[in-house]
């Protein structure tokens, strides 16, 4: 079955500096995987995803992300965090010899301070 | 940029009455999901649909749930007889036939049981 671990619920940073979002999975096939960003009372957004190709993955709002195979991590970056980046960001996974579904990670709230 | 639309945005309903949460997903989109989240949880899945029948679906999804697609443009979840702890926000999400163009999310219904 496949699975997400989120390890940190949250995160802080200071404005200005780099942020790392830290997600693992458990797949039995090839994993498709993606970030959401949920900020209150809204849905979710769409952030940026990785199906195949190149492992460093560039998204929405300058964020980026690594598929390490090795490792089974897909680790969201930004060089220079924002105060406006303050939300829950979610990691997904489908795995390819599974269904259609997403299996979401639990979530970690960024907290980016001035 | 094409959105999936769900409505209404927040339902208020008494323990024991039947509520139905409507979607309209992206046109051209074949695959339809609806995930929930109750409140500072992880999102989970709830069921898939394709080809006007349901593809997958979660332990959650037991016999007070039920979707349909009765018009070629709406996708609805009714739950039968409403329990307190169905309250929660309800996510409805669209898919293409190709992985490559993720999963778009509504922005969600958020449900309370009184």
């Amino acid at each position: 079955a496949q699975s997400v671990a989120q390890p940190e619920d949250q995160v802080n940073v200071a404005e200005g500096n780099p942020l790392t979002v830290k997600c693992t999975y458990s797949v039995s096939g090839n994993p498709y995987l993606f970030w959401y960003v949920q900020y209150p009372n809204r849905g979710l957004q769409f952030l940026l995803k990785y199906i195949t190709g190149d492992n460093l993955v560039k998204g929405s709002y300058g964020f980026e992300a690594e598929f390490n195979k090795s490792q089974t991590s897909f680790h969201l970056k930004k060089p220079s965090a924002l105060v406006s980046d303050s939300a829950l960001y979610f990691c997904a996974v489908r795995d390819s010899n599974a269904g259609n579904m997403l299996t979401f990670g639990g979530g970690t709230r960024l907290m980016v301070k001035p | 940029e094409p959105e999936v639309t769900q409505t209404p945005s927040h339902q208020v309903t008494q323990m024991g009455q039947e509520v139905i949460l409507r979607c309209v997903p992206i046109s051209n989109h074949l695959y339809f999901y609806w995930y929930r989240q109750i409140l500072g949880q992880k999102v989970e899945f709830l069921v898939s649909f394709y080809n006007n029948e349901i593809s997958e679906k979660s332990e959650i999804f037991d016999d007070q749930f039920s979707v349909e697609r009765p018009d070629g443009s709406n996708f609805t979840l009714k739950i039968r007889s409403t329990k307190l702890e169905d309250s929660a926000m309800y996510f409805c999400a669209s898919s293409d036939r190709t992985i490559n163009y993720g999963y778009t999310f509504g922005s969600g219904t958020r449900l309370t049981v009184v």
